[in-house]
């Protein structure tokens, strides 16, 4: 399963709303996992089964879609939350894609 | 709390093999809902997803690497390891030791170590 996302990077404002889509060649149902990675740091999950949230995840985050499409809305962007997001396709697990990367800059 | 932590050569020479040990700490790797993997990133790309190990020791690998890659875990001494083989330059990256929690039916890596630096080079 071939996963996709757009747009590759985006520049945002501090307070914006930002919406990140993922695209999967294929129907996966909701198994889809969003993930964060701040520059120099360890990939964080932030979002399994599409929309839940995973534990201390602030509620800023969501997620949803099924199918084909999904969705990782940022509201509110906090200094922080300037990174690169990673959507993972979990429907053929064990045999696991993470999708090519949303980088959120300044603007 | 889990710890994961990986170690093992920052330099691996073209052709060789390329050996990481990752040590797991603070729970069990012997859980049938635990999937323990390997992930890389090369600098300034991506994350790319290299196999799997369960509970039993199946394992499970990324079709791009199949033929050079091998994972193992020992539960007694709470390893994992990774062995990818005849390395060239584009294997050079960091290396991600991570486990995946399979509840929900929607396995998702929910732990990683701190990622361990490989450059391949002569």
């Amino acid at each position: 399963i071939h996963m996709t996302q757009s747009p590759s990077s985006l520049s945002a404002s501090v307070g914006d709303t930002i919406t990140i889509a993922c695209r999967a060649s294929q129907s996966i149902s909701r198994s889809l996992n969003w993930y964060q990675q701040r520059p120099g740091k360890v990939p964080k999950l932030l979002i399994y089964g599409a929309s839940t949230l995973q534990s201390g995840v602030p509620s800023r985050f969501s997620g949803g879609g099924s199918g084909t499409d999904f969705t990782l809305t940022i509201s509110s962007l906090q200094p922080e939350d300037f990174s690169t997001y990673y959507c993972q396709q979990s429907y053929t697990s064990p045999i696991f894609t993470f999708g090519p990367g949303t980088k959120v800059e300044i603007k | 709390q889990l710890h994961l932590q990986e170690s093992g050569p920052g330099l691996v020479r073209p052709s060789e093999t390329l050996s990481l040990t990752c040590t797991v700490s603070g729970d069990s790797m012997s859980r049938v809902i635990f999937y323990w993997g390997w992930i890389r990133q090369p600098p300034g790309k991506g994350l790319e997803w290299i196999g799997n190990v369960d509970y039993s020791g199946s394992t499970y690998y990324t079709s791009s690497l199949k033929n050079r890659v091998s994972i193992h875990m020992d539960t007694s001494k709470k390893q994992l390891s990774l062995n990818l083989s005849s390395v060239t330059a584009a294997d050079t990256a960091v290396y991600y030791c991570a486990r995946s929690y399979d509840s929900s039916g929607y396995g998702r890596f929910d732990s990683w170590g701190q990622g361990a630096p490989v450059t391949v080079s002569s």
